[in-house]
């Protein structure tokens, strides 16, 4: 079976510019994560969805970023006006039901490189 | 004080040894603890969960927890040269709502010499 993909593997933008990140879960599953890892640390919340919406949006540092699921499978993180600051690896995670106590499978990333 | 903390290292261990990974939490409330593994360049990968005190093993790998220590460590017996990756400690704050967010410590790098 399919792990959770992510496309692109690699994204290289320059500061000001728009991008799109995109998420494929492990078919079944409701329930989706994105995290954002910098080098020499773990990776840290931006944003849980159960279903469409968006449960938990918490984590994403400020209004240039946001995410949908408009049909609760494939999800998109959109980041506007990118900073420098914005480079980073972002994983994607899926879990059947979002229980406290369901394994979080991580895709192989997407790393975001801003000049 | 970070929510969850553990030694960078890097921890060196020859092959066949006994490696001890450790981390501590600060938040009481945490109920669920995994251990992910990272090899350089990829994603991690869940390789143990422990939600209650005491023991459980699962192969080579054995992981602990004290809650009243707020205090969870991995043990890999018998260290392979393939185990040499970054292990990522995370916790779940069940209490709260937030039940689903992984918290996650910054790992500590295990490189096992042949």
């Amino acid at each position: 079976g399919a792990g959770v993909s992510q496309t692109p593997s690699n994204k290289v933008t320059e500061k000001g510019k728009y991008v799109e990140l995109r998420c494929d879960p492990i078919s079944g599953h409701t329930a989706l994560y994105w995290y954002r890892q910098s080098l020499g640390q773990g990776p840290e919340f931006l944003i849980y969805f159960q279903g469409t919406g968006a449960a938990d949006d918490s984590g994403l540092p400020n209004d240039r970023f946001f995410a949908v699921r408009p049909e609760g499978s494939v999800s998109t993180l959109k980041i506007q006006r990118t900073e420098r600051g914005d480079s980073a690896v972002y994983l994607c995670a899926s879990s059947l039901e979002g229980k406290s106590t369901d394994t979080q499978y991580f895709g192989p990333g997407t790393r975001l490189t801003v000049l | 004080q970070k929510e969850v903390e553990q030694n960078s290292g890097p921890l060196s261990v020859p092959e066949g040894a006994i490696a001890s990974l450790n981390c501590t939490y600060s938040d009481r409330g945490s109920q669920s603890f995994f251990w992910y593994r990272q090899y350089s360049g990829k994603s991690p990968e869940l390789i143990m969960s422990i939600y209650s005190n005491g023991d459980k093993e699962d192969g080579r790998f054995t992981a602990q927890l004290n809650k009243a220590s707020q205090y969870v460590s991995l043990l890999i017996r018998d260290s392979q040269p393939s185990d040499s990756a970054t292990y990522l400690c995370a916790v779940i704050l069940v209490m709260g709502g937030s039940n689903y967010k992984l918290t996650f410590g910054k790992g500590t790098l295990l490189t096992v010499n042949p």
